[in-house]
């Protein structure tokens, strides 16, 4: 149990496009779901928490009108990288969570390899 | 007062031997610690958690031990092998207060290294 999904797996994009990546939680409902971002050899670095029906509460430095948020269902959240630049060339993580049983572990996906050429 | 810091930055172990990673924090309100497993290219995976009210847990060949005066924790792999070759991270969260949730702080990790 506990599985948690990530769409696409890797994705090359040219800059200045966007780039939607989608976080699913398999068999249980997320009613907070992460999203990080890790540089190689690097921990992970939250950008942002979301809860379902509302808006994602982002981290310090991380710009919301680049990464946009949406957590519309109890199993869904997704990420879209707007107007791309290789510096956003990146790993992206989302993980899941929730109040059930067992509560208060997270769960990860399997990331996203995001290249911006 | 929201780090956690880990050591080793890396470690190199024999087969069977026993893998010790340290970790400390200063915020005394973490009352969540998990240890996860980074294989390279993948997400990190849940390999085992503690909760303060205990000193040690043991799952497998993994176990943690918990120093709450101290404020450390520590995950042990006892006869390791190389196919647990990965990063391990530790974090801790504080599950109670609304301002964090379950938001989890991560140390930034040790790339371990089983020689056969």
């Amino acid at each position: 149990g506990a599985v948690v999904s990530q769409h696409p797996s890797r994705v090359i994009c040219k800059s200045g496009t966007s780039v939607k990546i989608e976080c699913r939680s398999l068999d249980f409902q997320a009613t907070t779901m992460f999203w990080y971002r890790q540089f190689p050899k690097k921990s992970l670095m939250l950008m942002a928490t979301s809860n379902e029906g509302s808006k994602a509460t982002y981290e310090q430095g991380v710009e919301k009108d680049k990464f946009l948020i949406n957590h519309a269902s109890l199993t869904l959240s997704t990420l879209t990288v707007t107007s791309a630049h290789p510096e956003d060339s990146s790993f992206y993580i989302c993980s899941a969570g929730s109040t059930g049983v067992p509560s208060y572990e997270q769960y990860f996906g399997p990331g996203t390899r995001l290249t911006v050429t | 007062q929201q780090q956690v810091k880990q050591s080793p930055q890396s470690l190199i172990v024999q087969k069977g031997g026993i893998s010790i990673i340290n970790c400390a924090y200063e915020n005394t309100a973490f009352d969540y610690f998990p240890w996860y497993q980074q294989f390279p290219g993948k997400g990190p995976a849940l390999l085992i958690a503690i909760r303060p009210d205990v000193s040690e847990k043991k799952e497998g060949r993994f176990t943690i031990s918990f120093n709450k005066s101290a404020k450390q924790f520590s995950l042990h792999i006892m006869d390791s092998q190389p196919g647990d070759s990965a990063t391990y991270f530790c974090a801790a969260s504080n599950t109670v207060g609304r301002e964090y949730g379950n938001k989890l702080v991560f140390g930034a990790g040790t790339i371990l290294r089983v020689k056969s």
